[in-house]
């Protein structure tokens, strides 16, 4: 799987839209971006999902650039409960292939 | 939705005993299921594949001996710590994904099972 870099943490004030990026430079034609984030003490929760089209579901939003070389996950209105870490990760799509976690994102969000 | 579940979610138990950890994706069949262990403030880390009908696959420096993986049926993948020690002691979790899933099915994941041995 393609390495991906994310900054360690993040802040973002509640009911702002909270912007997260990834870089995957060494992305192939067909690695899919996939969005993971886990809360304190649970199992991560998928997010949203793009192969180079931007993707919009009622959680969040993903943009990836025209390169496809970065992403923004974006939470449009981000509230207490999104406080968590933040997994970007990207792998070919259809295989049983295991997925490794980075270190993520910690997003604070602030009341 | 997809729904994977983990049970127990916590167990205590003392050093030296097994411990028997079960996944089960609920409203889907799954061929493939992953364990992961994860410490404090630490990143997932990919213990073995497990696949359905045969051995599981471990990931570098994982004792196969120590976890037994068994996945007998399409829905139930289990972990089983055998011999636990105090330094087994992580929070385990699971994940899962569709059969034949479509363009770029997700995994998806347990809550996780908390192992504190004693």
């Amino acid at each position: 799987d393609a390495k991906t870099t994310q900054p360690p943490s993040m802040d973002c004030a509640e009911g702002r839209a909270a912007n997260l990026p990834c870089n995957h430079s060494t992305i192939s034609g067909n690695e899919y971006v996939y969005w993971y984030r886990q809360i304190h003490s649970q199992g991560p929760q998928y997010i949203i999902h793009g192969l180079k089209n931007n993707e919009t579901n009622e959680m969040a939003s993903l943009i990836i650039t025209e390169d496809r070389k970065s992403s923004t996950l974006i939470l449009p209105h981000a509230t207490l409960r999104d406080t968590a870490v933040y997994y970007c990760i990207v792998r070919v799509a259809n295989r049983d292939d295991k997925i490794i976690f980075g270190k993520g994102t910690r997003l604070h969000i602030l009341p | 939705g997809a729904v994977v579940s983990q049970h127990p979610s916590w167990v205590i138990c003392k050093s030296g005993t097994s411990v028997k950890i079960e996944c089960r994706s609920l409203d889907f069949q799954a061929t493939t299921m992953f364990w992961y262990r994860q410490f404090p403030k630490q990143s997932l880390m990919l213990m073995a594949t497990s696949n359905e009908g045969s051995k599981a696959t471990y990931e570098q420096g994982v004792e196969k001996d120590k976890f037994l993986i068994n996945h007998a049926s399409l829905t139930l993948s289990t972990l089983t710590v055998t011999s636990a020690h105090p330094e087994d002691s992580s929070f385990y979790i699971c994940s899962a994904r569709y059969k034949g899933g479509g363009r770029g099915k997700p995994q998806h994941f347990g809550d996780g099972t908390r192992l504190s041995i004693l």
